[in-house]
């Protein structure tokens, strides 16, 4: 079975520093990796995704994503936060192209200070 | 771009009444689309895949009775709390892949007070 595991239940950052938020899975074949974006009382928007091919990915809103098949991670990085990047972040694992069946980490909560 | 609407966003019930809540994929269709449920500072839990044409199919654990899911038409699905009961309080989120790309939309969510 899969499974998803982020290990930072919250994280506190200055705004315009960098962050990294830390994502490693269970899967047994090649996954499709997900990363989301809840802001309070919202439903989730689409940071990025991995399917194959080059293993940094870009997204919306800066942000970025390594996949590590070695290390089973795929850790979000955006080089400068801004205070509107304060949210709940869900890394997810999902088993097909459609990704019909995701399988969501507990969630990182940001914070960022001025 | 592709937009998944859920209505209404937040309802307040009494226990013991039904509520239902519906989700819309407004500029595609959607033959497929699923229903999470989230608590309080916790993830998504995915409750039943609703599939239009047929019936939904449920996660383990999750009481079909309790929670009905009918996909009436390629850009409705709804899901219908029945009797509820205050552990029924949750946060409710559908979402709707489009069929040419695989992506995966979410609706606003749906917040279910039982009192």
């Amino acid at each position: 079975a899969q499974s998803v595991t982020q290990p930072d239940i919250h994280i506190t950052v200055s705004e315009g520093a960098s962050l990294e938020l830390r994502c490693n899975y269970s899967y047994g074949a090649t996954p499709y990796l997900f990363w989301y974006v809840q802001s309070p009382g919202q439903g989730l928007q689409l940071l990025l995704k991995y399917f194959s091919g080059d293993t940094l990915v870009q997204g919306i809103k800066g942000f970025e994503a390594e996949f590590k098949r070695s290390q089973s991670s795929f850790n979000l990085r955006k080089p400068s936060v801004h205070w509107s990047d304060a949210a709940e972040y869900f890394c997810a694992v999902g088993a097909n192209f459609g990704n019909e069946k995701l399988t969501f980490g507990t969630g990182t909560r940001l914070t960022i200070i001025p | 771009g592709a937009v998944v609407s859920q209505h209404p966003s937040w309802v307040i019930c009494k226990s013991g009444t039904s509520v239902k809540i519906e989700c819309r994929s407004l500029d595609f269709q959607a033959t497929t689309m699923f229903w999470y449920r989230q608590f309080p500072k916790q993830s998504l839990m995915l409750m039943a895949t609703s599939n239009e044409g047929s019936k939904a199919t449920y996660e383990q654990g999750v009481e079909k009775d309790k929670f009905l899911i009918n996909h009436a038409s390629l850009t409705l699905s709804t899901l219908t709390v029945t009797s509820a009961h205050p552990e029924d309080s949750s946060f409710y989120i559908c979402s709707a892949p489009m069929v040419n790309t695989g992506e995966l939309f979410f609706g606003e969510g749906s917040r279910l007070t039982v009192l």
